[in-house]
């Protein structure tokens, strides 16, 4: 099973709602990532998860929180965000941490903030 | 600063005809180098990856990408295009084994003309 599986597929939320897209792999993994992909561009990298702690953070703004409750399990809490922050999101993981490690990816969960 | 670049935004081909994609890079030393495809609503699925050895590399779906160090190049080929390969292609950097960030091009999406 080499699947990683997002949901929601799709969320709307005001900008004074709070709400949790959630990612889940059960390929033994033990690196995950959030990754922001807006419209016609590349996807940017947001988090690293390895061993279940934060190992990156490209300077993301705090009304985005990561949570990794277990190896399998990685959450992207969401509060107070803001219309810009519509985008793809998309979540992936990796035997280990590093570039040589595959990168297998989920097929997103497309947030829009109204 | 290390970049990707894929010149091409937009490229039509005919079903059964070759494909060639472009990709540069910027960066002094040999970096880790990828190809990923994502098909609409999507996410990214590797094709292929360069670390070392052999400059001509062999991936999934018939396609193939060649490390030319000289020309700072890593460009994407297949023989013969199906319908089912229109997509987005990434072209990516990874700077060293143990950095977790890739770093993707603009990307260049591919319509099949029947």
């Amino acid at each position: 099973d080499t699947e990683v599986t997002q949901t929601p597929k799709h969320l709307v939320m005001g900008m004074t709602n709070k709400k949790s897209l959630k990612c889940e792999q059960h390929m033994g993994h033990r690196a995950m990532y959030w990754y922001k992909q807006k419209a016609k561009k590349p996807p940017e990298l947001m988090f690293v998860y390895s061993y279940e702690k934060l190992s990156i953070n490209e300077s993301v703004p705090s009304r985005f929180s990561p949570e990794c409750p277990n190896s399998s399990l990685l959450n992207l809490h969401l509060h107070a965000l803001q219309p810009e922050d519509s985008a793809l999101y998309l979540c992936a993981s990796s035997q280990g941490q590093g570039v040589t490690y595959e990168q297998y990816f989920g097929p997103g969960t497309r947030l829009t903030v109204t | 600063a290390q970049s990707v670049t894929q010149p091409d935004i937009h490229i039509t081909v005919s079903e059964g005809a070759s494909l060639e994609l472009r990709c540069n890079y910027s960066y002094g030393a040999t970096p880790y180098l990828f190809w990923y495809v994502q098909s609409p609503g999507q996410g990214l699925q590797l094709l292929l990856k360069y670390f070392s050895g052999d400059t001509l590399v062999q991936g999934i779906k018939g396609f193939e990408a060649e490390f030319k160090r000289s020309q700072s190049s890593f460009n994407l080929r297949k023989p013969s295009v199906h319908w089912s390969d229109a997509a987005e292609y990434f072209c990516a950097v990874g700077l060293y084994s143990s950095a977790s960030k890739i770093i993707f091009g603009s990307g260049t999406r591919l319509s099949i003309r029947p």
